[in-house]
């Protein structure tokens, strides 16, 4: 029963370049969300998608960043135009489609650098 | 403005004792309020899910109590191990959106 999948584990990026980060959420789960996690930070929400929908996306930035959860594949988190202050851990949770359990489960977390 | 704060950065105790974590909150009115922990390098692994009619939540050598009036939860973690040394974060989900809401996460090093 494989958990929540993060690829790359790692990227690393020029300023200028883009960033596509993916998620494949656990088997059977609907909901996925993206958080951020800055250096010596806590976990900041950017987005919450269902498949094909996004349904909260309050914290996201409003330029350069975009997400997606198509009808088929992994959910993926493009960043456009890297800049160094976009360097940071990326992680995606999911969570199943019923609301009788909140919890989120996470991935190992997609930890860019843009150089 | 809304906020989360976890007292202390960090929390050194010694094996066999028992550590306590604190979280406060303000502006918020959370139907549940969530503990993860997460080791370097990794992401977070849930832990314990109280809900706001709950006082208190056991799991094995994990407490989590909360208390809506002073809008603080404790998590206790007794008979502690090195192993249990990592960063615990506090979360809270308002019940109407699903996004988690984060404390900045206490470090806890249990010294053998």
């Amino acid at each position: 029963n494989a958990g929540v999948m993060q690829n790359p584990r790692h990227l690393v990026r020029r300023r200028g370049q883009e960033a596509r980060l993916r998620c494949s959420p656990m088997k059977g789960h609907s909901h996925v969300y993206w958080y951020r996690q800055l250096p010596e930070e806590g976990l900041k929400f950017m987005v919450y998608l269902q498949k094909e929908n996004i349904i909260d996306e309050s914290g996201m930035p409003k330029e350069r960043f975009s997400a997606e959860f198509p009808k088929e594949g992994p959910s993926i988190l493009r960043i456009q135009q890297v800049v160094r202050g976009d360097s940071a851990a990326y992680f995606c949770a999911s969570s199943p489609p019923v609301n009788a359990q909140e919890t989120q489960y996470f991935g190992p977390g997609t930890r860019l650098l843009v150089l | 403005s809304q906020k989360i704060e976890q007292n202390s950065e960090a929390l050194n105790i010694q094996e066999g004792k028992t550590a306590t974590l604190t979280c406060n909150y303000t502006n918020y009115s959370p139907a549940y309020l969530q503990w993860y922990r997460q080791d370097p390098g990794r992401g977070p692994v849930f832990l314990l899910l109280i809900r706001e009619n709950e006082k208190e939540k056991r799991k094995e050598r994990l407490k989590v109590t909360f208390d809506t009036t002073l809008k603080q939860s404790l998590f206790h973690i007794t008979a502690s191990q090195p192993a249990d040394s990592a960063t615990y974060l506090c979360a809270l989900d308002e019940g109407s959106a699903r996004q988690l809401t984060f404390g900045s996460g206490t470090q806890l090093t249990v010294l053998p």
